[in-house]
């Protein structure tokens, strides 16, 4: 069974250009979770996704952050424009329960300078 | 006041030792904690969970909750170089996970 899965790895953007994120989550996991790493700190909660709902966008640091999942399958995050502390790594994660037992997928980690 | 707070570490322990790893978190309401594992570049692996006050084993690891002490921990006996990695706590207080910064293990051969 394929894992969470995202794309890309690795992205370095300069500030104030788009980057848009992708994650695939594990099949028939209804839920779909986005968090973030910045340099030092611990990992944040951004999103929560039940199919193609957002349940939860508490985390979301502000509007230059969207976050879409078509049709309840894969998931984007786009960030625009782009800010230097927006720099750390993004982390997709899905359950099929609304759990703290997550599947993570390896994240990309976004650079802008 | 962090939500979730681990021994900065990083630590490090022989080969066949116990590792002890520890974590404080300040919302009484939380109910459902857990340990992920992380290998460096690498995501975030669950490794253990526990809900009910007391202990819990699976192998080689122990988890331990107190409720009243918001505390928790993990026990990894019969340290093995594989076990090498960070160690992160978690806990579910509304549906989302607050992570602590992690505990950085090293096993010696």
């Amino acid at each position: 069974e394929a894992g969470v899965t995202q794309f890309p790895s690795h992205s370095v953007i300069e500030k104030g250009q788009t980057v848009t994120l992708r994650c695939d989550p594990i099949s028939g996991h209804d839920n779909l979770y986005w968090y973030r790493r910045v340099m030092g700190k611990e990992i944040k909660f951004l999103l929560h996704f039940v199919k193609e709902s957002k349940q939860d966008e508490s985390g979301m640091p502000n509007n230059r952050f969207l976050a879409e999942r078509t049709g309840g399958t894969y998931s984007t995050l786009k960030v625009q424009p782009a800010e230097l502390e927006d720099s750390g790594v993004y982390f997709c994660a899905s359950s099929q329960g609304v759990t703290g037992e997550l599947f993570f997928g390896e994240g990309s980690r976004l650079t802008v300078l | 006041q962090k939500e979730v707070e681990q021994n900065s570490g990083p630590l490090s322990v022989p080969e066949g030792a116990i590792a002890s790893l520890n974590c404080t978190y300040s919302d009484r309401g939380s109910q459902s904690f857990f340990w992920y594992r992380q290998y460096s570049g690498k995501s975030p692996e669950l490794i253990m969970f526990i809900y009910s006050n007391g202990d819990k084993e699976d192998g080689r690891f122990t988890a331990q909750l107190n409720k009243a002490s918001q505390y928790v921990s993990l026990l990894i006996r019969d340290s093995q170089p594989s076990d090498s990695a960070t160690y992160l706590c978690a806990v579910n207080p509304h549906y989302k996970l607050s992570f602590g910064a992690g505990t950085t293990v090293t096993v010696r051969a």
